[in-house]
């Protein structure tokens, strides 16, 4: 079945960089953009970005503009999102997603819990 | 970006009644190119990744119970759950989708009264 699959969760100290990774399996992972999505505790739904897979072109929110760096790996169905300079209210689940495709689906990863703390 | 201001933070309503939630955008998310409004509609249990109920502001993915509604154009748009349902109780969101940024609504927290 069409999913999407993250890394498990991260402990990072302030300053340090994260990168997340979204397994895509069941449907051609060329085919749609991946968003990343994240959600810190407590708090709403904040989208930070997408990539298309097929040309590897990114659009980055202005919030995390120069922080973020969204890449893929298409060998291996294989979406990644890294943050750097890690702040404490980077503290968030993140979620990647496959979002209002032509098929009628919509995907999301289970969330990759972020815990940035010194 | 376009900002998405969703009213009321918090409802409740009883059992069976009517539950309305609002969302407004600071610019048109209307599409002249094909007539629609970028704009979907999410619902989020504890502990769960969002799921999509609404897109193009009134379409309903397959599989959501006909209780779910979407209306509105341009900057005001209203996600409708006719019969308050025990498994509705969730947060619900709208995202638009027109603005080459996306961006959510803070969130409305639909309980039981």
């Amino acid at each position: 079945q069409v999913q999407l699959v993250q890394s498990g969760a991260e402990v990072k100290k302030p300053g340090a960089s994260v990168k997340v990774s979204c397994k895509a399996s069941g449907y051609t992972f060329t085919d749609y953009y991946i968003h990343w999505v994240r959600q810190a505790p407590g708090q709403g739904l904040e989208w930070m970005g997408w990539i298309n897979p097929n040309s590897g072109d990114t659009n980055y929110a202005q919030n995390f503009q120069g922080r973020v760096a969204m890449t893929r790996d298409t060998s291996i169905s294989t979406a990644y999102m890294e943050l750097n300079r890690l702040r404490s209210d980077d503290t968030a689940v993140y979620f990647c997603a496959s979002l209002l495709r032509a098929d009628g689906m919509d995907v999301w990863g289970h969330g990759t819990t972020v815990t940035v703390s010194s | 970006d376009i900002v998405m201001t969703q009213s009321p933070d918090s409802l409740a309503v009883p059992l069976g009644e009517r539950a309305t939630v609002n969302c407004k955008s600071s610019q048109s998310v209307f599409y002249n190119s094909n007539n629609k409004n970028s704009l979907a509609w999410y619902q989020q249990k504890p502990g769960q990744p969002p799921k999509m109920l609404i897109y193009w502001a009134s379409t309903r993915k397959s599989g959501v119970p006909d209780r779910f509604s979407g209306s509105g154009s341009g900057t005001d748009f209203t996600l409708t759950i006719s019969s308050l349902q025990a498994e509705d109780v969730a947060v619900y969101y709208c995202l638009q989708y027109y603005g080459t940024h996306w961006t959510f609504g803070q969130g409305t927290k639909v309980e039981i009264k």
